[in-house]
């Protein structure tokens, strides 16, 4: 059983528009991350968790909100969505040895 | 400093083939790395991890070597298989942020 899990998996948005990505984990880890995937990029870190309510900025926070409302819950929120925020969203939780378990993505496109 | 980079960004061996991927880093402070495998439409998973206080990690079919003075590791991939094709990811830790490589795009052909 997946024991990290995104929602939506896909989601098409309107360019100034609200998106949430949701996170949900059953690691019992308490480390979460919100990366995302472009094509030549690899993966970049947006933001992380190391306790409920509360979230650091990543390398590339910019136009991007994190919330950690509880420890198996992790959110991202663009607040006003942009073309350049297509892309494949990640969301690991990380283990005790510092392995990352990965979700399986959100795709968003924005038009 | 947070650079890890990966070469070569694809790889075509024939099957039974022993693969090689390429990962250098910048960060002397990088202790753990591991590599991840990704295949299309799904998430990365690990694959193999290394410390850095150890020079090479055997897993299966999978051997990291590690070079901590000249900062560059390699994946090995050996008897490779059809199944391998695959995005693999470098990355490399000190803290509580993991940095990962562009990847590479590896396909074995029978």
């Amino acid at each position: 059983e997946a024991a990290v899990t995104q929602s939506p998996r896909s989601k098409v948005a309107v360019t100034g528009g609200k998106v949430t990505l949701s996170c949900h984990q059953t690691n019992n880890h308490d480390y979460m991350y919100w990366y995302r995937q472009d094509t030549g990029h690899g993966l970049r870190l947006i933001h992380y968790s190391y306790v409920a309510d509360s979230t650091e900025k990543g390398d590339i926070p910019d136009g991007y909100k994190a919330s950690r409302p509880s420890q198996e819950n992790f959110s991202l929120i663009l607040e006003l969505a942009s073309l350049s925020q297509t892309a494949v969203y990640f969301c690991a939780s990380r283990g005790d040895r510092y392995e990352q378990y990965f979700g399986p993505g959100t795709r968003l496109t924005v038009l | 400093q947070q650079q890890v980079r990966q070469s070569p960004q694809s790889l075509t061996v024939w099957e039974g083939e022993t693969a090689i991927l390429n990962c250098s880093y910048e960060n002397s402070a990088f202790d753990y790395f591991p590599w991840y495998q990704q295949f299309p439409g799904e998430g990365p998973a690990l694959l193999i991890s290394i410390l850095s206080v150890s020079n090479k990690k055997e897993d299966g079919r999978f051997t990291i070597f590690f070079n901590k003075r000249e900062k560059k590791l390699s994946l090995h991939i050996a008897d490779s298989q059809p199944g391998d094709s695959a995005t693999y990811f470098c990355a490399a830790s000190a803290t509580d942020k993991v940095v990962f490589g562009t990847g590479t795009r590896l396909q074995v052909s029978p």
